[in-house]
């Protein structure tokens, strides 16, 4: 059983599209993440949901709209894709101040 | 602002001996530190973590970190390196300014282990 599912795990598109990537954790956590990771492997946050109430938004471009429908779920739609969101999205899940993140296994976009 | 610095790109060591990667952090009030990996096309996975207590920090697949407060480091380590050890590892801390829910990384260190 996969603690956090993301899909789909690849996506490739023209730019000016709209896709969107589901991601949903069977752990019982309260909080749950988008993170993008650059072709250097950086991992930078995006949005951060905590009992389905957005708490951080990294000053993120309008186009990127989360939502989460309940706690186990959170999805990702993007509009007029770019060339620059061309990376892979991360989505994880963590409960409480300590707790570890749990990593899905990553949607790579690519866009042309 | 809360961060994590992982000096090296990349750590090169032979199999059977120590490795050390690096991880120094700057945070205001008493830093919440992770120790991740990563393969290859997969998702990140929690290796350790310090909150409080011991300052050695044991975890999974024998690595362990050590926390120093005075040269505001906490350096993953493991006695005795495996070819399959061989991965991206990542450094991170918990930005408690954001009420804990922000993970903030570091930009990774490429761990080779040769043969």
């Amino acid at each position: 059983d996969t603690a956090v599912s993301q899909t789909p795990k690849y996506l490739v598109t023209q730019m000016g599209n709209d896709k969107s990537i589901k991601c949903e954790q069977n752990l019982g956590h309260d909080t749950m993440y988008w993170y993008k990771q650059d072709s250097k492997k950086f991992l930078k946050i995006m949005f951060s949901y905590n009992n389905k109430e957005l708490i951080i938004n990294e000053t993120v471009p309008n186009r990127f709209s989360p939502k989460s429908p309940d706690k186990a779920h959170l999805n990702l739609h993007i509009n007029s894709l770019e060339l620059g969101d061309s990376a892979v999205y991360f989505c994880a899940s963590s409960q409480g101040l300590t707790g570890e993140l749990f990593f899905g296994e990553g949607s790579r976009l690519t866009v042309l | 602002a809360q961060s994590v610095a992982q000096p090296e790109d990349q750590v090169n060591v032979a199999e059977g001996n120590p490795l050390t990667v690096k991880c120094t952090y700057s945070v205001s009030g008493n830093p919440y530190l992770f120790w991740y990996v990563q393969y290859p096309n997969r998702g990140l996975q929690f290796l350790l973590k310090y909150i409080t207590g011991d300052n050695l920090v044991k975890g999974s697949y024998g690595f362990e970190a050590e926390f120093n407060k005075s040269q505001t480091s906490f350096h993953l380590k493991k006695p005795s390196a495996l070819v399959s050890d061989s991965a991206l590892y990542f450094c991170a801390v918990r930005d408690l300014n954001t009420g804990g829910f922000k993970t903030i990384f570091g930009a990774g260190t490429r761990l080779f282990v040769k043969a």
